[in-house]
């Protein structure tokens, strides 16, 4: 299986709604991210986990809320979101096996289509 | 810091033609280079990589690119377009150390005319 899944695929709620995303992946990949995209922009990395635990936090809004339940999944959770929010969230993948090694590609599911009202 | 410059929003070439897609880097020490397609509502998918070794590298769906540690650039090329082909391109850089942390370039547009 080497496919990152991820749900709902498209999703609209309000700014007082809590919302969760999900991804999955069985490939034995150790390093999982959440990245958002704007339309005609590049994806932009939110967090990073690593072996299950936050390795990177880019400065996110705490509206936002990642956990890692275990080396297969990945959620974030959605809380008091604003319209400019609205955005594809692509969640990702990659084998890490070693302290250090950044030069394995990452694997990327089709994303969450996300409209925030 | 590490980052990607993709010099060209879009890139227009005829269907038989060999294409190019500009990428040129900026990091601290040896890069790991990358390319990634992106076609509509969809997510990224992995083409082909730099690590270390032969400047040329050969990835999915009959794409190379080239490893010029001189220019820094990376450029991605394929003899001959598809239509098919048409689609985001993204550029991104990594550098070694303890992060998983990816740069991407803004992208380049390119657009297959049949």
């Amino acid at each position: 299986d080497t496919e990152v899944t991820q749900t709902p695929k498209h999703l609209v709620m309000g700014m007082t709604n809590k919302k969760s995303l999900k991804c999955e992946q069985h490939m034995g990949h150790r390093a999982m991210y959440w990245y958002k995209q704007k339309a005609k922009k590049p994806p932009e990395l939110m967090f990073v986990y690593s072996y299950e635990k936050l390795s990177i936090n880019e400065s996110v809004p705490s509206r936002f809320s990642p956990e890692c339940p275990n080396s297969s999944l990945l959620n974030l959770h959605l809380h008091a979101l604003q319209p400019e929010d609205s955005a594809l969230y692509l969640c990702a993948s990659s084998l890490k096996r070693v302290a250090g090694d950044s030069y394995n590609e990452q694997f990327f599911g089709p994303g969450t289509r996300l409209t925030v009202l | 810091a590490q980052s990607v410059a993709q010099p060209e929003d879009q890139v227009n070439v005829a269907e038989g033609n060999p294409l190019t897609v500009k990428c040129t880097y900026s990091v601290s020490g040896n890069p790991y280079l990358f390319w990634y397609v992106q076609y509509p509502n969809r997510g990224l998918q992995f083409l082909l990589k730099y690590i270390t070794g032969d400047n040329l590298v050969k990835g999915s769906y009959g794409f190379e690119a080239e490893f010029n540690k001189s220019q820094t650039s990376f450029h991605l090329k394929k003899p001959s377009a598809l239509v098919s082909d048409s689609a985001l391109y993204f550029c991104a850089v990594s550098a070694p150390g303890g992060y998983q942390k990816v740069t991407f370039g803004i992208g380049t547009k390119l657009q297959v005319i049949p």
